[in-house]
């Protein structure tokens, strides 16, 4: 299987911060990757797939970058919506699989 | 806007089979080229994915599972069904089904999920 491993594991920040979560691969995962976000008893939302294309409907504050094994979720301003628990996952290879999940706190 | 909604027991024995169907509306479940999943989450815990299956049938479960999953679909009905086996304490979890949405290639994101429901395994 192929491991997700996400950096960092929880993140303090203010309101109008710029956030960046890092999501790295055991192994070339081109770009099948993509990123949710989870609010507190909710299904995981989409935003962000194959690492840069923004889902339909998600604010474009929200961008993704990489390929290989290195990957960024960046959120540009952050908003108090935005303060949830995010995670990456592959598609490259099955079975899929997910990262750890970065919380995102109120600082 | 296609919806997904899970519903089965909230509270399964264990040893017993955990069994779980999720209805799609907004959409057929055999129209397009998409897969449909069963994901979980173990309380507090990440995602696994469980495994998918295709409206002709065809399926793909996560190896780590593999041995008691059973994932089914009924296009009459517009709903796919999960069946896990010999469950413990260690299959409590809120399960979810999604669908996998077809953009090129090996990208298959979650574009639609369920809300999800908790399955208690207990006596």
């Amino acid at each position: 299987d192929i491991q997700m491993t996400q950096s960092p594991s929880s993140l303090s920040a203010s309101v109008g911060d710029r956030v960046t979560i890092t999501c790295r691969a055991s192994q070339s995962i081109s770009r099948y990757l993509n990123w949710y976000q989870q609010q507190p008893g909710k299904a995981p939302k989409l935003l962000i797939y194959a690492a840069s294309s923004l889902q339909s409907g998600v604010p474009s504050r929200f961008s993704g970058s990489g390929s290989g094994t290195d990957f960024t979720l960046t959120i540009s301003s952050l908003q108090p919506e935005d303060f949830a628990t995010y995670y990456c996952q592959q598609t490259y290879s099955t079975p899929w699989t997910f990262g750890q999940g970065t919380k995102v706190e109120i600082k | 806007q296609v919806q997904l909604q899970e519903s089965g027991p909230g509270l399964v024995k264990p040893s017993q089979t955990l069994s779980l169907t999720c209805t799609v509306s907004g959409g057929s479940i055999s129209s397009g080229n998409y897969y449909w999943s069963w994901i979980r989450q173990h309380p507090g815990k990440g995602l696994e994915w469980i495994g998918y299956i295709y409206y002709s049938g065809t399926t793909y479960y996560n190896p780590s599972l593999k041995s008691r999953v059973t994932i089914s679909v009924d296009t009459s009905k517009n709903q796919f069904s999960l069946k896990l086996s010999s469950v413990t304490a260690a299959d409590t979890a809120v399960y979810y089904c999604a669908r996998e949405l077809p953009c090129g290639g090996d990208c298959r994101p979650f574009d639609y999920w369920g809300q999800g429901t908790l399955v208690t395994v207990s006596s």
